[in-house]
């Protein structure tokens, strides 16, 4: 079945650095999008980076631009996310997610949502 | 930067009521981007509802999504001791391409 699954947080000190893995399978990874969603401890879902399938193209939120780094790698079936500068406010569970896949306006035009999920990992930024 | 805000902030109902949701945009959207999602505690969030009215597969069919323009609902028909959880609406946009509302909390009466 599809499966996503976070690893790679942990507890870390403000300004290091932690890179977060997302391992696919049950899907042809290469095919799909990919996210980076949180959520802080209290806080509502922040969405923070998504990747192309082929990673031509990647966005990021302003609140990790300059600082986060999304990247795949295909032949592994992996996501990564390179997180530098850590600020205490990136405490958080970090989800991955696949970019669900449907059209409309007969075929012209793709939705943009997350729809499978992995179960996320917990980043704390503390001294 | 468009702006999602959901009301109530916090919904108390109790089982086989029904359940409404709002998720209103700064400015209009089009609802074919609009996204609902439920996340209980502990567990990743779920897809619910995407294009504003369809439904993810698996929903049950008493999960409901309508609107258009800068009002968007979420409607759970008679509500199940399972669908207590918190709910969010996301929009893809321009800048920034993907934005959640701030969450709905629908909890036990």
């Amino acid at each position: 079945q599809v499966q996503l699954v976070e690893s790679g947080g942990g507890v870390v000190q403000p300004g290091r650095s932690l890179r977060l893995s997302c391992a696919a399978s049950g899907f042809t990874f290469s095919d799909y999008a990919m996210h980076w969603v949180r959520r802080a401890p209290g806080k509502g879902l922040e969405w923070v980076a998504v990747m192309s399938y082929d990673g031509t193209r990647k966005y990021y939120a302003d609140s990790v631009k300059g600082r986060f780094t999304i990247s795949r790698d295909n032949s592994k079936n992996t996501l990564f996310l390179q997180m530098n500068s850590l600020r205490p406010e990136d405490t958080a569970v970090h989800y991955c997610a696949t970019e669900g896949v449907g059209y409309f306006g007969s075929g012209s035009y793709a939705y943009h949502y997350m729809d499978v999920w992995g179960k996320g990992t917990t980043v704390t930024v503390s001294s | 930067e468009i702006v999602l805000t959901q009301s109530p902030g916090t919904l108390s109902l109790s089982p086989g009521e029904r359940a409404t949701l709002s998720c209103r945009a700064s400015q209009s959207v089009n609802s074919n981007y609009l996204a609902w999602y439920q996340q209980r505690p502990g567990q990743a969030p779920r897809l619910l509802i995407y294009g504003a009215s369809s439904r993810a597969t698996g929903i049950p069919d008493r999960f409901s999504g309508s609107g258009s323009g800068t009002d968007f609902t979420l409607t759970i028909s008679r509500l199940e001791p399972e669908d207590f959880a918190v709910y969010y609406c996301q929009l893809y946009g321009s800048s920034p391409p993907y934005t959640f509302g701030q969450g709905t909390k629908l909890e036990i009466k």
